[in-house]
This record gives structure tokens, sequence and C-alpha cells, in this order.
């Protein structure tokens, strides 16, 4: 059973519109969640996270707002960028600390 | 700072052999942690070592293992490879725990 679902596996947006990445939870104990971006040929890059107890976190252009009593997280990129253009995965961290569970990830793509 | 390195980047082995696969993490950190991404299953959670204890250990079966040294250098093993180990080995490290992970560029493995 997936506990962390990115529903969408691609999402195409053009350059200086919002990119918005859903994602889904089943777990209401996790403790975490974090995006994560990912180029070709390279591991994943952190990009922002944020706690249970807090609905929203910005850095920058990226904002992550949390929904608790719909298990949903979403992911804000504005303005998106071509450089945007990355596989981002959605991930959740449990209680505890010993487990970190990630979605399958949605493809942003940014045209210019 | 140097990044995580895994050695090697690719890999082509044969089904029913085994194979190590090595990760050095950032200076300092002591969590190494190793993920296996497919495409139909994302990112997941194989184990996670701190001071050359296993910590933390996903759903996998007992053919894949790992050890940490003393320098915080890991590695990790799957033994009788399978046609459906082939995918993408990625180890990351951090100071302490499953957040703020930094992850390697990942070891292409490919079981014929």
């Amino acid at each position: 059973d997936q506990q962390v679902k990115q529903n969408s596996p691609s999402l195409s947006v053009q350059e200086g519109r919002i990119s918005i990445l859903n994602c889904d939870y089943t777990n209401s104990m996790f403790d975490y969640f974090l995006w994560y971006k990912k180029y070709p040929a390279e591991g994943p890059t952190f990009l922002i996270s944020i706690s249970s107890i807090k609905d929203k976190n910005e850095d920058g252009r990226f904002t992550v707002f949390l929904n608790k009593s719909a298990k949903h997280l979403s992911l804000h990129i504005v303005p998106s960028q071509p450089g945007d253009s990355a596989v981002y995965f959605c991930a959740a961290l449990n209680q505890a600390g010993t487990a970190l569970i990630f979605g399958k990830g949605t493809t942003l793509s940014v045209s210019s | 700072k140097a990044g995580v390195t895994q050695t090697p980047r690719y890999l082509i082995k044969t089904r029913g052999q085994q194979v190590t696969l090595s990760c050095s993490p950032i200076s300092g950190h002591r969590s190494v942690s190793w993920y296996q991404q497919t495409p139909g299953q994302g990112l997941q959670f194989l184990f996670e070592y701190f001071s050359e204890t296993q910590r933390n250990k996903g759903n996998f079966p007992g053919r894949f293992s790992g050890r940490q040294f003393s320098n915080s250098r890991s590695e990790m093993n799957v033994s009788t490879l399978e046609l459906g180990d082939s995918a993408l080995y990625l180890c990351a490290s951090s100071l302490s725990g499953l957040l703020e992970q930094y992850f390697g560029p990942g070891t292409r493995l490919t079981v014929t």
C-alpha cells in the first residue's frame, strides 16, 4: 500500500507561470514532509521541507503547503523557470525518524 | 566540500551473481542511507547506517545487505541477483539522520 502518492506523473507549465505539484499521504503520524528535485544522471537534491505542525513554508520561489485534514501537501513554484524542469519527489518522515517514504515522482517540464 | 560519491557509476551483472556498491559520504557525515529507484516503484528506502551500525531498515529481502566502516564509508551488497534488481541505487549521507540528506549520483545496476 502506497503511503505517499503523487498522482500526476507529469506536469507541463510555461515559463513565468506557477507550477503546482501535489502529494497525498495516508499516514497521519508522519512528522515531516520534504520535497526533492532530481535531474537526470544526478541524485535528488533537497528543496524544502515542512513540519507537521505548520501549514506553510516558503523559501524563495518555492512554497510548500500542508493540509493535514486532507492529508495533502503541495509545492508551488513561482515563477517557473526552464531550469526547474526535473523530477520532483515528495517524501514523508515518520515520527520515530526511522523511515523516509517517497512518492513515485512528478516530471515537471517548463517551456520557454 | 566534496559531495557524496558512489562507485561504480554503471554496472552490468548476470542473474545469480552478487554485487557490491560503494558510497563515500560527505566528510563529517555519520549517517549513510541507501535507496533503490525503479520506474515502477519510485524511490524506496533500503537501510540506514550510523556509526557502523544498521539503525533502520526498509522492506527488502535479506539478499540486500550493507555495512559501514569506521570512516563512515559504506558498502551495499546484493546477492543472488534477480532481473528485478535492475535499478538506480542511491546513497545519501547526513550528519545524523534521515532529514537533510545529501544524495550521490547513484549506481545504475543492470541485471541480465
